[in-house]
């Protein structure tokens, strides 16, 4: 069975810096492409970023791009996004999601909460 | 990145059919096609179709989905008190390399 358990979140003041990490299991982690969607309270999904399988590949959505870094241990089957210069507008739950060419699977989600 | 368009609402009474819409253009649904995920409040969303008309084993065989140009459509018959949800179309944009979702639809069963 796919599971994906998402960690790190929590209250930061803006301007500060959090690492999610989102443990995996039940395939082969090394051979999908992985995610980050977001959802701000009440609005919709917004993707964040995602890594090829290996690692290599990565991309970004604007509203992250210079802040945020997404990475993965394959060894330990674990994705992770390293967060920096958070703003208001990143306060939203950010799950963790498989990707086989359209995304299959999908954690709980932890919430991140930016504020003074 | 402009995201894919979808009507924020749609209201169909029990056991009728519902069709959810969701334009793109040719470098996102007109060319690698659309998924459709549903989510219940409180819920994280959940995969219904991938690829205009693939469905994830367990997902119920009233949802079908197609496309047709830009526009990716999700069809859902015999509509049931728990198709009441918001539903969501994304598809992979290869001119951007990026993936792009849909504002969503809040299905209501009347």
């Amino acid at each position: 069975e796919v599971q994906l358990l998402e960690s790190g979140g929590g209250l930061v003041q803006p301007g500060g810096s959090l690492r999610l990490s989102c443990a995996a299991s039940g395939f082969t982690f090394n051979n999908y492409a992985m995610g980050w969607v977001r959802q701000a309270p009440g609005r919709g999904l917004e993707w964040v970023s995602s890594i090829s399988g290996s690692g290599r590949d990565t991309f970004y959505a604007d509203s992250v791009k210079g802040r945020f870094t997404i990475s993965r241990d394959n060894f330990k089957n674990t994705l992770y996004l390293q967060m920096n210069s958070l703003r208001a507008e990143d306060t939203a739950e950010y799950y963790c999601t498989k990707d086989s060419g359209s995304y299959d699977y999908w954690g709980q989600g932890t919430l991140v909460t930016v504020s003074t | 990145q402009a995201g894919l368009t979808q009507p924020p609402s749609v209201s169909k009474g029990l056991r009728q059919t519902a069709t959810l819409t969701c334009t793109g253009n040719s470098n996102n649904v007109g060319n690698q096609g659309a998924a459709w995920l549903q989510q219940h409040r409180g819920h994280p969303p959940k995969l219904l179709s991938y690829r205009n008309n693939n469905r994830p084993s367990g997902i119920s065989e009233r949802l079908s989905a197609s496309r047709s140009g830009n526009t990716a459509s999700l069809t859902i018959t015999g509509l049931q008190p728990e198709d009441e949800a918001d539903y969501y179309c994304s598809a992979w944009d290869s001119s951007l390399s990026v993936w792009v979702f849909g504002g969503g639809t809040k299905l209501t069963v009347l």
